[in-house]
């Protein structure tokens, strides 16, 4: 099936960096899901994109989807501690009830 | 979050024993999975049910044997299970089985001897 690549697998920040993490695929997707797992919790939805070149906010978080709805990104902006934890992106794929995740980007905030 | 609980959340058993996981969704979902989550594996999913009914099974080891006896619970039962089967399972629903957000419990942080 469909694959989606997420770069990079670790990121170690100062807190008050930006971070960035990256889902990449070969083949156009019809939506991007991510979630986040804090260390030894579970993974929680954050938001799903759904239109091409589609950007959504949620306070320092900005997610976007790419124009040709092949890649996506998380953006943090000034990085805290509660930041840290993995972030996957997931996508539907064209089996019913298939959702797709990313290897996950671990994110470590220094304080 | 409450939505889905997951029992036991630790388990320790020998390659012997036969035990189950428990998950169960307070949503009012029609659809519930089991994922397992290796140390720095992606997530695995292993099976996907829908209305009580099977959909997916992802070539997952007859060890493993799911039951759905209602879109409310789910159960993993476990039997002769390896070392490598250490993992945490992790349950999730979503309202329907169409690839929707999914809501995770907290997960069975298990562990074969």
């Amino acid at each position: 099936g469909q694959q989606v690549m997420q770069i990079p697998q670790y990121q170690h920040v100062q807190e008050g960096e930006d971070f960035t993490t990256y889902c990449n695929s070969s083949t156009t997707l019809s939506n991007i899901q991510w979630y986040k797992q804090r260390p030894g919790g579970h993974p929680v939805f954050l938001i799903q994109l759904v239109k091409s070149g589609e950007v959504k906010k949620q306070k320092r978080l900005t997610f976007q989807f790419g124009e040709a709805k092949k890649n996506s990104s998380l953006h943090i902006t000034a990085t805290q501690t509660t930041d840290v934890g993995t972030y996957f992106c997931a996508y539907r794929g064209s089996t019913l009830g298939r959702l797709y995740f990313g290897r996950g980007t671990q994110l470590t905030v220094w304080p | 979050e409450t939505g889905v609980t997951q029992t036991p959340r630790h388990l320790v058993m020998g390659m012997t024993n036969k035990k189950s996981l428990k998950c169960e969704q307070h949503l009012g979902h029609n659809a519930m999975y089991w994922y397992k989550q290796s140390a720095k594996k992606p997530l695995e999913l292993m099976f996907v049910y829908s209305l009580e009914e099977r959909v997916e099974n992802n070539s997952v080891p007859s060890r493993f044997s799911p039951e759905c006896p209602n879109s409310s619970h789910l159960f993993l039962h476990l039997h002769t299970l390896q070392p490598e089967d250490s993992a945490l399972y992790l349950c999730a629903s979503s309202h329907t089985s169409s690839g929707e957000t999914q809501y995770f419990g907290p997960g069975t942080r298990l562990l074969v001897l």
